[in-house]
């Protein structure tokens, strides 16, 4: 079943001030979690990916965390912009038989206020 | 553009008609997948094709809903009879199938919305 979701549907920030988004998922086998950022009326784009062997990874304005243990994900960005304002989703990769798939969160609006 | 191509953006149709929703992956990219987007909810799987294969389609409802990627052509997801219920958008994404199919990325073209009246 669907596995993966999120603390916060939610979040408002000042622009130039950094955010936190996280995730809960509960595949515990799950080894490969991207985040998509999806603005109105397109498609999920892709923002940063990160393997279970990993517990960070950090890309231009955006780190991922993973801690295993309590099987949490997190997106934080650094100095956000107008442009970041979208709905932001967690997904878990789930491969079963050779056949892959990706469990989406409810997904969290981020506004950032002028 | 080299991106994964979705058309039509914007598709309207009447209780009992039928959709046809066409995704061209991207460039060397073999592998497509489908979801539905319902309005504030995250995507759901429906199904997973490769050129002339049905690899999992266990997100896809069993009746009038169908799904074909042929040797040439985009990928077709068919709604035969919509209903009302019907109404979402349908994202196609497509990978490239690393050797390491774990870590495969999936790219997700603009989408079709699907308005039944």
């Amino acid at each position: 079943g669907e596995s993966v979701g999120l603390h916060l549907p939610t979040l408002s920030v000042q622009e130039g001030d950094n955010s936190i988004i996280n995730c809960a998922y509960s595949n515990s086998a799950s080894d490969y979690f991207i985040w998509y950022k999806q603005e109105s009326g397109k498609g999920p784009q892709f923002i940063i990916d990160i393997r279970s062997n990993m517990d960070k990874r950090q890309g231009q304005r955006v780190t991922v965390l993973l801690n295993k243990t309590v099987k949490h994900l997190s997106l934080q960005i650094a100095a956000t912009q107008p442009g970041d304002s979208a709905v932001y989703f967690c997904a878990e990769n789930i491969l079963y038989q050779g056949a892959q798939k990706l469990v989406f969160g409810q997904g969290t609006r981020l506004t950032i206020n002028p | 553009n080299a991106g994964v191509m979705q058309n039509p953006r914007h598709l309207v149709r009447r209780r009992g008609q039928e959709a046809r929703l066409r995704c061209s992956p991207m460039k060397g990219h073999s592998h497509v997948y489908w979801y539905r987007q319902l309005p504030e909810e995250g995507l759901k799987f429906m199904v997973y094709l490769q050129k002339e294969n049905i690899i999992d389609e266990s997100g896809m409802p069993k009746e009038r809903f169908s799904a074909e990627f042929p040797k040439e052509g985009p990928s077709i997801l068919r709604i035969q009879q919509v209903v009302r219920g019907d109404s979402a958008a349908y994202f196609c994404a497509s990978s490239l199938r690393s050797p390491d199919p774990s870590t495969d990325t999936q790219y997700f073209g603009p989408g079709t919305r699907l308005t039944v009246l």
